[in-house]
């Protein structure tokens, strides 16, 4: 079964500084990894994806995720925050195209002026 | 890009009634689509998947005969909350998958209220 953790139910960061959430998953498959961010009240925008060809994956708004096999992690990093960047992210986990998501518990991002 | 449009966004409801969700792709087939359920400060979880055409699957602990989906197009999934009760309250999200284009595209989302 898949499961995905993600360390932090809440994390500040100053504007400006570097952002990071933590997402470590479990998967019997190789797996296919999921970044999404959810304003209040609002569906899912997707901000990246891992689908095994890079392990470092560019995506929207300056963010990027690097997979890393051995650690079982896909953690979420962007050099210098946004005030606009406050919201839940959500790592999730899927088994492959066309497969449902198994999503991690969130993470809510604060930032603070 | 792909547009899922989800109605309603908001609604409230008496117990006891029914309630629809409509998610519909715009541009798109939508072959599969997942429905999900978020409850406050909550991760989102699977309730069920559908295919067009077929008969949905539900996840452990989802009552089939209380949450009624319905995919009869590849354009249109609904979702029915029957005899709806307090705890049915929840932000229900369906995800629709491309495979022409493999992409999932999520609803806006409708917040259900029972009162």
């Amino acid at each position: 079964a898949q499961s995905v953790t993600q360390l932090g139910s809440h994390v500040s960061v100053s504007e400006g500084a570097l952002v990071l959430l933590r997402c470590n998953y479990s998967s019997s498959v190789p797996p296919y990894l999921f970044w999404y961010v959810q304003y209040p009240n609002q569906g899912l925008q997707l901000l990246l994806k891992y689908t095994s060809a890079a392990t470092l994956v560019k995506g929207i708004n300056g963010f990027e995720a690097e997979f890393k096999k051995s650690e079982t992690s896909f953690h979420l990093t962007k050099p210098s925050a946004h005030m606009s960047d406050a919201a839940e992210y959500f790592c999730a986990v899927s088994e492959g195209y066309g497969q449902n998501f198994v999503f991690g518990p969130g993470t809510r991002l604060s930032v603070l002026p | 890009g792909a547009v899922v449009s989800q109605h309603p966004s908001r609604v409230i409801c008496k117990s006891g009634t029914s309630v629809k969700i409509e998610c519909r792709s715009l541009d798109f087939q939508a072959t599969t689509m997942f429905w999900y359920r978020q409850f406050p400060k909550q991760s989102l979880m699977l309730m069920a998947t559908s295919n067009e055409g077929s008969k949905a699957t539900y996840e452990q602990g989802v009552e089939k005969d209380k949450f009624l989906i319905n995919h009869a197009s590849l354009t249109l999934s609904t979702l029915t909350v029957t005899s709806a009760h307090p705890e049915d309250s929840s932000f229900y999200i369906c995800s629709a998958w491309d495979r022409e284009n493999y992409g999932y595209t999520f609803g806006s989302g409708t917040r259900l209220t029972v009162v």
